[in-house]
């Protein structure tokens, strides 16, 4: 079975930027798309954006589009999620997760997820 | 935009009880909506895929159903485990929804 294994907890000042990690014990994420997912303490899933790591094609959700940057290394089958311009807004756990379907192209359906990552943002 | 409405916001059972979960989509999503279950602490966990295709794994007493603008998730005889929050979630725009929680009456 296939997983996801982020990097660990991060701490941030506001105005800072973090970058999180996401490795694929399978390999290559070969025709699977990854999208990013994220959890503010007492809130829902808020998607925020999703990568194909075989073309380096990123789409992002509107709200973050100009603070996110997500890219992939596919020979090491790792994405990452960049995001600028911390605020205190932004503490919540990020998750990874790669798609159920390979042979479509949609951030939709995920059936493997990473552990989840905690960013706090504080002063 | 597509907006998911997902209702009630809290259900209240026990367990063997039978859980009915709404999702509405503002604009037609055809069949293209998805469930996931999550608990606290645990990553979310794909449950229904395409309205109605129960994910790998997941047991026979969840079901999905619906297209369009309107869908169900239905647990039959509710056991311990499946008390969490669900979401759904639309291909369109892959927005979720704002979750039910499912709580032990």
């Amino acid at each position: 079975q296939e997983q996801l294994v982020q990097s660990g907890a991060e701490v941030k000042k506001p105005g800072s930027t973090v970058k999180i990690s996401c490795k694929t014990s399978g390999g290559t994420f070969t025709t699977y798309t990854v999208s990013w997912v994220r959890q503010a303490p007492g809130q829902g899933l808020e998607w925020v954006g999703g990568i194909v790591p075989i073309f380096g094609t990123a789409n992002y959700a509107q709200k973050f589009r100009a603070r996110v940057t997500l890219t992939a290394d596919e020979a090491t089958g790792t994405a990452f999620m960049q995001l600028n311009y911390l605020t205190s807004d932004d503490t919540a756990t990020y998750y990874c997760a790669r798609s159920q379907s390979n042979t479509d192209y949609y951030y939709y359906a995920m059936d493997v997820w990473g552990q989840g990552t905690t960013v706090t943002v504080s002063s | 935009e597509i907006v998911l409405t997902q209702s009630p916001a809290t259900l209240s059972l026990s367990p063997g009880e039978s859980a009915t979960l709404s999702c509405r989509a503002s604009l037609n999503v055809w069949s293209h909506l998805a469930w996931y279950q999550h608990k606290p602490g645990q990553p979310p966990r794909l449950v229904i895929y395409d309205a109605s295709t129960r994910a790998t794994g997941i047991p026979g007493r969840f079901s999905g159903s619906g297209s369009g603008t309107e869908f169900t998730l239905t647990i039959s005889n509710l056991e311990p485990d499946d008390f969490a929050v669900y979401y759904c979630q639309q291909r369109s725009t892959f927005t979720f929804g704002p979750g039910t929680t499912v709580e032990i009456k």
